[in-house]
């Protein structure tokens, strides 16, 4: 079985410009997570979707991040305009709604703003 | 902060020794669990203590729950050169999110 999948894997950009990332959770799961990751420290939730719907966006940038998952599978994360201290790395996770606990991570987008 | 925090930071052991890491949460749990990361790669879920059990094994892998303290522990046992990684606590709550902790980095020397 495929696990979470993302693209790209790392990405370099300058400054003010926008950027996205790609998610594509496990199929049949029905929740997924964005988290962004400093260097150095554990991940921290950015948003959280049950299928199409957004249950908590609490810790999500609103002026600059936005976020989708039209259909219920595949989700986009995007920041425009991008600053210095996004430069981070950008982990989707997914998990079964009604059954196990465990979160299934991608392998994440590390983000270089210059 | 929900925020976790595992001590140490760092560890570095030899080939065969046990490695412990604690970490201390701060509220109410439903669960907690022990992640693993490889440089550069994404978290690999390693094992789940629920609030009401109080150790749990898994292979090489012991975890205790200590809920009156908030604080756990992951014992790996026979530490093998592979076993080199950051280990992150994660604790849930009733939302259903999981707050991470700053992680322990591990070196296993051959």
């Amino acid at each position: 079985e495929a696990g979470v999948v993302q693209s790209p894997r790392y990405k370099i950009i300058e400054k003010k410009q926008p950027v996205a990332f790609w998610c594509n959770p496990i199929s049949g799961h029905n929740t997924l997570y964005w988290y962004r990751q400093n260097l150095g420290q554990g991940p921290e939730l950015l948003i959280r979707y049950e299928n199409e719907e957004a249950v908590d966006d609490s810790q999500l940038p609103k002026d600059r991040f936005s976020a989708e998952r039209l259909k219920g599978v595949d989700s986009t994360l995007k920041i425009q305009p991008a600053e210095l201290g996004d430069s981070a790395v950008y982990l989707c996770a997914s998990r079964e709604t009604s059954g196990t606990d465990t979160q299934y991570f991608g392998p994440g987008t590390r983000l270089t703003v210059l | 902060s929900q925020q976790g925090e595992e001590d140490p930071q760092a560890l570095s052991i030899q080939e065969g020794e046990n490695a412990t890491m604690n970490c201390s949460y701060k509220t109410s749990i439903n669960n907690l669990q022990w992640y693993r990361q490889n440089s550069g790669r994404g978290l690999v879920h390693l094992i789940l203590i629920r609030s009401n059990e109080r150790e749990k094994h898994s292979g090489r892998l012991r975890v205790t729950l200590d809920t009156s303290k908030k604080s756990s522990s992951l014992l790996i046992t026979a530490s093998r050169a592979a076993d080199t990684a950051s280990y992150f606590c994660a604790t849930e709550t009733g939302a259903n999110n999981l707050f991470f902790g700053t992680g322990t980095r591990l070196t296993v020397i051959p």
